[in-house]
Parts: structure tokens; C-alpha cells; sequence
């Protein structure tokens, strides 16, 4: 069975930095793209990013590149969304998701990591 | 970056009767085009890729279709389950993934 387990909540003070990681099983971790997607309170989705794990080829949106870093650890198949200088404006859920095989349309969800930032 | 708009932003639907959400891509996109469905509190779900192709495990009253910059997610006979908001996802330019603002389909 395909998993990707994220980790948990996270509450942390503006300047601060984090990592959040997805986990993924049950499939060839390094032979599927893995994206993040923001949600923001109430709002819709964002595409952040996609690593290959295989080869760690990353991919920024736009919106994105210079504020987050995406990496891939494939010798435990797991993947990482990090900040080195958190902001309030960062509070959301943020989901990892596999893309599909040789695909980016996303089959199968992490159950999303909560990420509060808060003075 | 390909802006992808959904129209309506909320769809109001009695139980049986038919929905009908759209998604425009400023540019073309082929047929490279995803809906997701998302309940509150969950991870949103993959519901049509390709287009028209129904991912596994999903119901036949759930329907795509279109190419180029319009499409169409039909869903032919709501059931209580299936009021949700509802993403486009284009995944033509793969350097800059985007979705649509999503749809609400509540319950008239």
C-alpha cells in the first residue's frame, strides 16, 4: 500500500527556522516525483515544488524559489520542505503528494503538516 | 506561469441533480489536466487525470472532459458525500505546476 506519513504539527516563533518531512512506502521511493503543495487558512491549493528523489532534480514555483528549500533523503524514502527564516505569513498546511509515474498529476496525499507561526 | 480559473467559485446543487464545474487555462495546456476533490480536515484526492481519465477507485457519475484551455468535471447525480471543493491542476508546463482557486459544491 502506497503511504506518505508527514510529520507533525509544528508551532515556532517568526525567524525561526524549520524542516518537515514525508515519508513515503509501499512504492520505489526514488522512481516517483514528489511535490508540496501550500494551504493557506481557508484558502486553496499552491504548488510549491517537486524533487526527484533518484536524482534529487528540484523544481521551484516561482512564488516559491528563494524561500524554501526542497530536498530528498532516498536512503530512507523521505523528502523535506525547510525554512530557514519562518514568517507569520507561513502558517498553512502543507501537503507533500507522489506524482504519478513519469507524471505530475498527484495520486496519492500525505495527510498534511500544520505549521503555525506565531509570536 | 499558466493561470488556471475555475468558474463558479460556489455551485449550490440539491442531492441527485447534476453538477457542472469548469477550469480555464490561459494558454493551452493539452490534455494535461487533474481534478481534485477535498472534504474539510482531509488531504485533497485525485479524482480525473488526462483530462477524462477516472483515477482507480473512483465512482462513474464522476466525469472530464475538454483539451486546450476549457474543461469540464461533471458529476451526474450528487450524493451527500460528494459536497466538497473541487481543484483543477495543470501539469502541461512541469517547471510551473499550478491549480485553479477550486469550486465549493454545497448543498441548495
Amino acid at each position: 500500500e502506497v503511504q506518505l506519513v508527514q510529520s507533525g504539527a509544528e508551532v515556532k516563533k517568526p525567524g525561526e527556522s524549520l524542516k518537515i518531512s514525508c515519508k513515503g512506502s509501499g512504492y520505489s521511493f526514488t522512481s516517483y516525483w514528489i511535490g508540496w503543495v501550500r494551504q493557506m487558512p481557508g484558502k486553496g491549493l499552491e504548488w510549491m515544488g517537486i524533487i526527484y528523489p533518484g536524482d534529487s532534480d528540484t523544481r521551484y514555483s516561482p512564488s516559491f524559489q528563494g524561500q524554501v528549500t526542497i530536498s530528498a533523503d532516498k536512503s530512507i524514502s523521505t523528502a523535506y520542505l525547510q525554512w530557514s527564516s519562518l514568517k507569520a505569513s507561513d502558517t498553512a498546511m502543507y501537503y507533500c503528494a507522489r506524482g504519478a509515474f513519469g507524471q505530475l498529476w498527484f495520486d496519492y496525499w500525505g495527510q498534511g503538516t500544520l505549521v503555525t507561526v506565531s509570536s | 506561469e499558466i493561470v488556471m480559473t475555475q468558474s463558479p467559485a460556489t455551485l449550490s446543487v440539491s442531492p441527485g441533480e447534476r453538477a457542472t464545474l469548469s477550469c480555464r487555462a490561459s494558454q493551452s495546456v493539452s490534455s494535461n489536466l487533474a481534478w481534485y476533490q477535498q472534504k474539510p480536515g482531509q488531504a485533497p484526492r485525485l479524482l480525473i487525470y488526462g483530462a477524462s481519465t477516472r483515477a482507480t477507485g473512483i465512482p462513474a457519475r464522476f466525469s472530464g472532459s475538454g483539451s486546450g484551455t476549457e474543461f469540464t468535471l461533471t458529476i451526474s447525480s450528487l450524493q451527500s458525500e460528494d459536497f466538497a471543493v473541487y481543484y483543477c491542476q495543470q501539469y502541461n508546463n512541469w517547471a510551473a505546476l499550478t491549480f485553479g482557486g477550486g469550486t465549493k459544491v454545497e448543498i441548495k
